[in-house]
C-alpha cells in the first residue's frame, strides 16, 4: 500500500529535550516536506526536500532541522524543543511533475 | 505573494442538503488551486485540483469545485451532503515563487470545519 508513515503519532516531552520525528514514504517520491498545523493558521511549511541531500527552509524553519540521507526518509529534528513548538506535525511527499501531495497521519507533539 | 482565504471557520448543513465551502485566492499569474480534506485523526487527503480548462472541476467522494476568475474564488460544493462528509477542509494554491526552486510548494488556507447534521 502506498503510504507516508510517521512516528511517533503522539509525543509529550519537556523543554530542551532533543527529539526526532521520523517520516518514511514508499512511493519513490522525490519531494518531501514537513508542515505544522495550528488552529486558525492552517498548515505552514517548515522544511522541504527536493531530493537526497537537497533541503531548504520553508516558512517557519526556526527551531527545526531536517536531513535527507535516503530518498524514502525525511526526519524532523527538534534540538531544543520549546512550548511554542507544541503543534500537530505532518510529513508529505510528492512526485516531481505531479501536484498531488500525500500526507502522513500526523504527529501530535506537546512540549511542557 | 500567493495566498488563499477561507472566510468561514465552520459550515453547518443538514444531511441531504447541498453544501458550499468557500475559498478565495490571491495570486500573480494563473492559479493552480487545490482542495484537501482532513478526517479526524488522519492526514490530509487530496480531493481535487484546478489547473486549466473547465471552470467546474469534479473530484473524489462526489465533490466538485467551481473556479471563478472574476471573483477570484474556488468554492467547494456537493449537491447532497452526507454525515460522513464532516471533516476539516483546506483550500490551497501552488506557489510558483522562484525561491521554491520548482518544488511544488502549497500555500494552505486556515481550514473550514464542515459539520453535517442528520
Amino acid at each position: 500500500e502506498a503510504q507516508v508513515t510517521q512516528n511517533p503519532r503522539y509525543l509529550i516531552t519537556v523543554t530542551g529535550k532533543k527529539l526526532t520525528v521520523t517520516c518514511s514514504q514508499n512511493m519513490n517520491h522525490e519531494y518531501m516536506s514537513w508542515y505544522r498545523q495550528d488552529p486558525g493558521l492552517g498548515l505552514r511549511q517548515i522544511y522541504y526536500s527536493m531530493n537526497v541531500e537537497v533541503t531548504d527552509k520553508g516558512d517557519v524553519p526556526e527551531g527545526y532541522k531536517v536531513s535527507r540521507k535516503e530518498k524514502r526518509n525525511f526526519p524532523l529534528i527538534l534540538e531544543s524543543p520549546s512550548p511554542n513548538q507544541t503543534s500537530l506535525y505532518f510529513c508529505a511527499s510528492s512526485s516531481r511533475g505531479r501536484d498531488e501531495q500525500f500526507f502522513g497521519p500526523g504527529t501530535r507533539l506537546t512540549v511542557l | 505573494a500567493q495566498s488563499v482565504a477561507q472566510p468561514e471557520d465552520q459550515v453547518n448543513v443538514a444531511e441531504g442538503n447541498p453544501l458550499t465551502v468557500k475559498c478565495t485566492y490571491s495570486v500573480s499569474g494563473n492559479p493552480y488551486l487545490f482542495w484537501y480534506v482532513q478526517y479526524p485523526n488522519r492526514g490530509l487527503q487530496f480531493l481535487l485540483k484546478y489547473i486549466t480548462g473547465d471552470n467546474l472541476v469534479k473530484g473524489s467522494y462526489g465533490f466538485e469545485a467551481e473556479f471563478n476568475k472574476s471573483q477570484t474564488s474556488f468554492h467547494l460544493k456537493k449537491p447532497s451532503a452526507l454525515v460522513s462528509d464532516s471533516a476539516l477542509y483546506f483550500c490551497a494554491v501552488r506557489d510558483f515563487s522562484p525561491v521554491s526552486g520548482g518544488y511544488n510548494k502549497l500555500i494552505f488556507g486556515a481550514g473550514t470545519r464542515l459539520a453535517v447534521h442528520p
